[in-house]
Formats: structure tokens, sequence, C-alpha cells
């Protein structure tokens, strides 16, 4: 297993269309969470999944968001009618269940136009 | 007051000088510590974590946390180039997810 894979890599896309991305986790780990990342800041957290359960969202997450994690392996997180204000680097990053670190992806990168 | 902060920096540092960079949280509650380092246009990468008041040694990084002051700090010794990147300090308060803060730009200079 080479890790915490994301697709695509790039996003871009004209506002009001929907996007969806992809996180395949490592897969001996059973939680998986989506960041968003924006320039000079940290990644804020948006949800997470432990197993197939999705345990809490932020609420940063507005109604347009929505992330699935059908039989607790991959995940994706879909974006409706998609606004500039989208664009960010969406991060994906998976662990044990326990008090360990991440291992995240390398990030799908999007851009609303 | 955000949950966790740090300088944004840059911090910069001569080669092979110590490079010490800091983060306050405001979570008492908040159980065990991260750093993460990330390079421009990568993706975090775990450095070490801490769960209790002292310091923790890893090679040329030593993390360091003070629950009664809420601050964590990262040392890194004998700063290199390559180390030049944005440090990411993060929180876990309920064994859950991860509060991270802002960063601190470091650039070590040849």
């Amino acid at each position: 297993d080479t890790g915490v894979s994301q697709n695509p890599r790039h996003k871009i896309t004209k506002r009001g269309q929907n996007v969806t991305f992809r996180c395949d986790p490592i897969s001996e780990h059973n939680r998986l969470y989506w960041y968003r990342q924006t320039l000079g800041q940290g990644p804020e957290f948006l949800t997470y999944f432990q197993n197939e359960a999705q345990l809490e969202k932020s609420r940063l997450l507005s109604d347009r968001f929505s992330a699935e994690r059908p039989k607790g392996s991959f995940s994706t997180l879909e974006i409706q009618r998609t606004e500039q204000g989208d664009s960010a680097m969406y991060l994906c990053a998976s662990t044990k269940q326990g008090n360990y670190g991440y291992t995240f992806g390398s990030g799908t990168r999007l851009t609303v136009v | 007051q955000k949950e966790v902060e740090q300088n944004s920096g840059p911090l910069s540092v001569p080669e092979g000088a110590i490079a010490s960079l800091n983060c306050t949280y405001s979570d008492r509650g908040s159980q065990s510590f991260f750093w993460y380092r990330q390079y421009s246009g990568k993706s975090p990468e775990l450095i070490m974590f801490i769960y209790s008041n002292g310091d923790k040694e890893d090679g040329r990084f030593t993390a360091q946390l003070n629950k009664a002051s809420q601050y964590v700090s990262l040392l890194i010794r004998d700063s290199q180039p390559s180390d030049s990147a944005t440090y990411l300090c993060a929180v876990n308060r309920d064994g859950q997810n991860f509060v991270f803060g802002p960063g601190t730009r470091l650039s070590v200079l040849p």
C-alpha cells in the first residue's frame, strides 16, 4: 500500500457545476477525514468517517457539500453548484482508530472560474 | 480567540542554527499535539507528536509541551535549507478530529 490516494490532482470547473473527488485511504485505516486548505491557512476540518459511518460534519460544510464512504473503504466528496469561494486544496487523510497522526493524500486542487 | 495559534512568520534562521516554532491552543481539554511539515504545493507530512508534558526528541527535532501554559513548541537543531517549509501545529481534542493552526513559514538561509 503506497499511502492515501486522491483523484483528480487538479480540477478546474465553471461556477455552478458539480464536482466529485475521490479518496482511497491506507487499507488498514478505518478513519477517513476531509479537510480544506486555502493559501496561507492551515487545513480546516470538513468531515470524517469511521468505517462507513459519517461521525462528524463541520459547520463550515454547507448543504452543497456531501461526502460518502459507502463500504468503509474509499470516500467521495461532492460539491454541488460550485462557487468561486470553493476554490481550495481538498485534502483527504486517514488514520487508525486511536490517537495517531494522520497520513494525508496529495490533495485535489479545485479552481472554480 | 482562535483555537490554535501560530506566528505566521516567516521565521528566518541561518543554516546550522536552532529554529524554534511555537504554538498555543485554547482548549484545556486537548489531549495530544502534532507537528506537520508542509512544503509549498504539497500535502502536510507528520513530523512528530507529543502527549505528555515535557520534551520529546526525535533526531534533530524536539517537541516541548506545557499543558498548564497551553503551549507546545518544536525545536529543529542544525537547521538545513531542506527544512524550509511551513510547519503546522495540530491539536487533537477528543481523539477524533484535529484542529490545525495557520502554520509558521520557516526559511533556513544557506
